[in-house]
């Protein structure tokens, strides 16, 4: 069976504070593929990066990185010095054993100025 | 580039009534899918296809539920008769190829509420 955990339901921080959204997932699949999407609340989920399982390696985007360990399943999510416009719902998803993606339930980001 | 579109953005319905919703992919996309988010979680999936074929209706509600996409391009989304648990917003995602790692873009989506 496929999951997606993410287990923090709301984080309120501090504009120019870090940061990190958790993202564990469950899959028997050697071959997947992991997503990050924000959804602000104009309700578009916006995609922010893909990941095969063959690559491990960290990535960085300007303010945004990302933190895939195959050993602990899991695929995290760091904003450096957040900002009021980070604020938003953020979705960790999966896809593996064909085409069906399936979504975490969501973490929801308060940056506060 | 213009991205997923969807309308209507919002409708607010009676029970038992019928609603359509409809979804234009980004140009070229040959797959389309339609998701339901509940409040509070993620979306999940009803419907996808791969030009006009549905290749995967799994999770469509069939005694209530039916969508087409008559000519590979455009799409509708169909509820008869609504319930108060279709309440929901309803996401319509496009991408370019069927491969399994392919990213999907996602419309606005249209929020339904039914009373």
């Amino acid at each position: 069976a496929q999951k997606v955990t993410q287990a923090q339901t709301e984080i309120s921080v501090v504009e120019k504070e870090d940061v990190t959204l958790d993202c564990v997932y469950e899959t028997r699949d050697t071959t997947y593929y992991l997503f990050w999407y924000k959804q602000p609340p104009s309700g578009e989920l916006v995609f922010l990066i893909r990941r095969n399982s063959f690559d491990e390696q960290n990535e960085i985007s300007g303010r945004y990185s990302w933190n895939f360990q195959k050993s602990t399943s899991s695929f995290n999510f760091t904003i450096t010095a957040s900002q009021v416009v980070d604020s938003a719902v953020y979705f960790c998803a999966l896809r593996s054993g064909g085409f069906k993606t399936i979504f975490g339930a969501g973490t929801r980001l308060f940056v506060k100025a | 580039e213009a991205g997923v579109v969807q309308s209507p953005r919002y409708k607010i319905i009676e029970k038992k009534q019928p609603v359509a919703f409809w979804c234009n992919p980004i140009s070229g996309h040959n797959t389309l899918y339609w998701y339901r988010q509940n409040l509070g979680q993620g979306p999940e999936l009803l419907i996808r296809y791969e030009n006009e074929e549905a290749v995967d209706d799994s999770q469509l509600p069939k005694d209530r539920f039916s969508a087409e996409r008559l000519k590979g391009v455009d799409s509708t989304l169909k509820i008869q008769p609504a319930e108060l648990g279709d309440s929901a917003v309803y996401l319509c995602a496009s991408s370019l190829l069927a491969r399994s790692g392919e990213t999907q873009y996602f419309g606005p989506g249209t929020r339904l509420l039914v009373l």
